[in-house]
């Protein structure tokens, strides 16, 4: 099983800071997805990234994919209050020739107006 | 809403009891998923269907727990004789595509057992 380790578990920051979350894994993926959950919702897809070394935007948020595709960074400019939630990472397998997604435990944010 | 949608919402439930949550994809999407998901974790996955196919179990996946996805459109889990460690947040997914492929999640079944 390849695991996807995210740090920090918990950040709590200002509103107007900036903040960078990491995905890291001992495996090479064949790509890396980002989703953010809610409380009390299903998490949903922020981006994709695919090749080693790609750089995604995404309004404030900027996603890069390490070189050796083993690891991923989301890094937000002047947070705000809507950008709290549960931010997670996940990595294709292939369980019985089926494909699934495996998540790491996520990386909690909140950000305090 | 064409979204992914799962019901109920939450349940709550005595130990010992069977509970059982249904989950109705997109309806293009041939691939659905249940993961599992308990505080402070991030979702496990539990089981995966393509068409009514089931081709993957976890280990989670106690022989308690079931799933069927007749007719390859909406599943159902059922969890029988509930035990407090099943109190977790069922998530239903589905898509189109593998390999790169976007999962849609639903918003969850919350089960509470007492």
């Amino acid at each position: 099983t390849q695991l996807l380790e995210q740090s920090p578990q918990f950040l709590s920051i200002q509103e107007g800071e900036n903040l960078t979350v990491y995905c890291n894994s001992s495996s090479v993926f064949s790509s890396l997805q980002w989703y953010r959950q809610e409380p009390g919702e299903g998490p949903v897809l922020l981006v994709t990234v695919v090749t080693g070394g790609e750089v995604k935007k995404l309004k404030r948020l900027t996603f890069q994919f390490g070189d050796a595709r083993k690891d991923s960074s989301l890094h937000i400019t002047a947070a705000q209050p809507g950008d709290t939630g549960l931010y997670l990472c996940a990595g294709p397998s292939w369980g019985a020739g089926s494909y699934q997604l495996t998540f790491g435990k996520g990386t909690k944010l909140s950000v305090i107006p | 809403d064409t979204g992914v949608s799962q019901n109920p919402r939450h349940k709550i439930t005595k130990r010992g009891q069977n509970v059982t949550f249904r989950c109705d994809p997109i309806s293009e999407h041939n691939r659905l998923y249940w993961y599992r998901q308990t505080l402070g974790q991030g979702p496990e996955f539990l089981t995966y269907f393509q068409n009514e196919a089931q081709l993957e179990k976890s280990r989670l996946l106690s022989d308690r727990f079931s799933a069927e996805r007749p007719k390859g459109s909406f599943s159902t889990l059922e969890i029988q004789r509930t035990e407090q460690g099943d109190s977790a947040m069922y998530l239903c997914a589905s898509s189109i595509r593998a390999n790169t492929g976007e999962l849609f999640f639903g918003e969850g079944s919350r089960l509470t057992v007492l």
